[in-house]
């Protein structure tokens, strides 16, 4: 079975300072990891998403994350905030290739901004 | 436009008063699913459908019921609401199972109270 950690419930920054969400998983098989955005009163966007390949990983508004398997981590990171991203940032994961893998969230991270 | 549609947006009800809960998407995806979002417990998947006629439980089915007639069209049914059912209700779609690298398309969610 698998499970994800997000280890901050709230991160308050200041407008551009650095940001690092932290996320970890746990999978006895290899897995696919997803970072995704809800803003205020919206849906869930997908930020960016590991398959395989190079270990860090770009996405869309300037995100990046990247994966560690020896730490079993998936942190995501951008190196100035912007007011806009004040957002819910939920992790998730989903183990193994058959199709009745499913994806599993983490609890979210909210990510408020200071001017 | 590509999107999933749910409605509706808020919906306050009383216990017992059953409700339909309705998700369409318009991008001819054969997976749809619904998650309910509560504070420090991220999304937990209530039921899916992996295609027409196919239905499964997620990890939080009790109470709930859904049918999966149509591809576009997945509604969530309460038969008998009760005060722990109040939740923010996200329906959200991809073209393969969540067993593939596809993402998730989420609908904009449905905030429901019962009394």
């Amino acid at each position: 079975a698998q499970s994800v950690t997000q280890l901050d419930s709230q991160v308050p920054v200041f407008e551009e300072a650095p940001v690092e969400l932290r996320c970890n998983y746990s999978s006895s098989v290899s897995v696919y990891l997803f970072w995704y955005v809800q803003y205020p009163n919206q849906g869930l966007q997908l930020l960016l998403k590991y398959l395989s390949g190079s270990t860090l990983v770009k996405g869309i508004n300037g995100f990046e994350a990247e994966f560690n398997k020896s730490q079993t981590s998936f942190h995501l990171r951008k190196p100035s905030v912007h007011i806009s991203d004040t957002a819910e940032y939920f992790c998730a994961v989903r183990g193994g290739y058959s199709s009745a893998s499913k994806i599993i969230f983490g609890s979210g991270t909210r990510l408020s901004i200071r001017p | 436009e590509a999107q999933v549609t749910q409605n509706p947006r808020y919906l306050i009800t009383v216990t017992g008063k059953k409700l339909t809960v309705t998700c369409s998407q318009n991008m001819n995806h054969e997976y749809m699913s619904w998650y309910r979002q509560d504070p420090g417990l991220g999304l937990r998947q209530i039921y899916y459908s992996m295609n027409v006629e196919v239905t499964d439980k997620g990890d939080v089915p009790e109470g709930y019921k859904v049918s999966r007639k149509e591809k576009r069209n997945f509604p969530l049914i309460l038969e008998s609401p009760s005060p722990n059912q109040t939740s923010l209700y996200f329906c959200a779609s991809s073209p393969q199972g969540a067993a593939t690298n596809e993402k998730l398309f989420f609908g904009s969610g449905t905030q429901l109270s019962v009394l």
